[in-house]
């Protein structure tokens, strides 16, 4: 299994700023995924991430992939106390697994 | 959308008794299957990999007869935990692909509480 690194852990904002949150590996991967997870949930795709320096865009959220398709960015622009929840990276390898990073919990404050 | 379902969403159980957790493909077959735990505050960790009609390949540390894993058709994959003791206790998620390539999505269940008393 292929190592991802999340920062940061956690991340406490006031309504309104915004946030980053970052994704990194020595490895390169077929495609890198983000997703949101509830307590008690299973996760939720946000976005896939293929080409290498794609960007996209959903709403308030950018995703980026890295030029060397080994890291990748998610950035929340005014965030808004639904955003609160656990962001998950994770690294598709060519065998079809996913490697998921540690996660970063974000709350925001109304 | 694509649909996984997943049960039961919690269960407890006493130790040293089996438990399966189910997860099936609602709207598509799955031909691979995953399976993770996650302990609290951690992220998901790939226990073992199953595509239909073969026998699961499992992650290193992962032991396969404590962890029966069974895919008979295209839209059920079944985890038995056997023997289940209180460190088994975890949330268990499974996840579908159609494809195996993210073209196809990866589908996660709702995840399964376990807790051995």
């Amino acid at each position: 299994t292929q190592l991802l690194e999340q920062s940061p852990q956690f991340l406490s904002i006031q309504e309104g700023e915004n946030l980053t949150v970052y994704c990194n590996s020595s490895s390169v991967f077929s495609s890198l995924q983000w997703y949101r997870q509830e307590p008690g949930e299973g996760p939720v795709l946000l976005v896939t991430v293929v080409t290498g320096g794609e960007v996209k865009k959903l709403k308030r959220l950018t995703f980026q992939f890295g030029d060397a398709r080994k890291d990748s960015s998610l950035h929340i622009t005014a965030a808004q106390p639904g955003d609160t929840g656990l962001y998950l990276c994770a690294g598709e390898s060519n065998d079809y697994k996913l490697s998921f990073g540690a996660g970063t919990t974000v709350t925001v404050r109304a | 959308g694509a649909v996984v379902s997943q049960h039961p969403s919690r269960v407890i159980c006493k130790s040293g008794t089996s438990v399966k957790i189910e997860c099936r493909s609602l709207d598509f077959q799955a031909t691979t299957m995953f399976w993770y735990r996650q302990f609290p505050k951690q992220s998901l960790m790939l226990m073992a990999t199953s595509n239909e009609g073969s026998k699961a390949t499992y992650e290193q540390g992962v032991e396969k007869d404590k962890f029966l894993i069974n895919h008979a058709s295209l839209t059920l994959s079944t985890l038995t935990v056997t023997s289940a003791h209180p460190e088994d206790s975890s949330f268990y998620i499974c996840s579908a692909s159609g494809g195996g390539r993210s073209n196809y999505g990866y589908t996660f269940g709702s995840g399964t509480r376990l807790t051995v008393v």
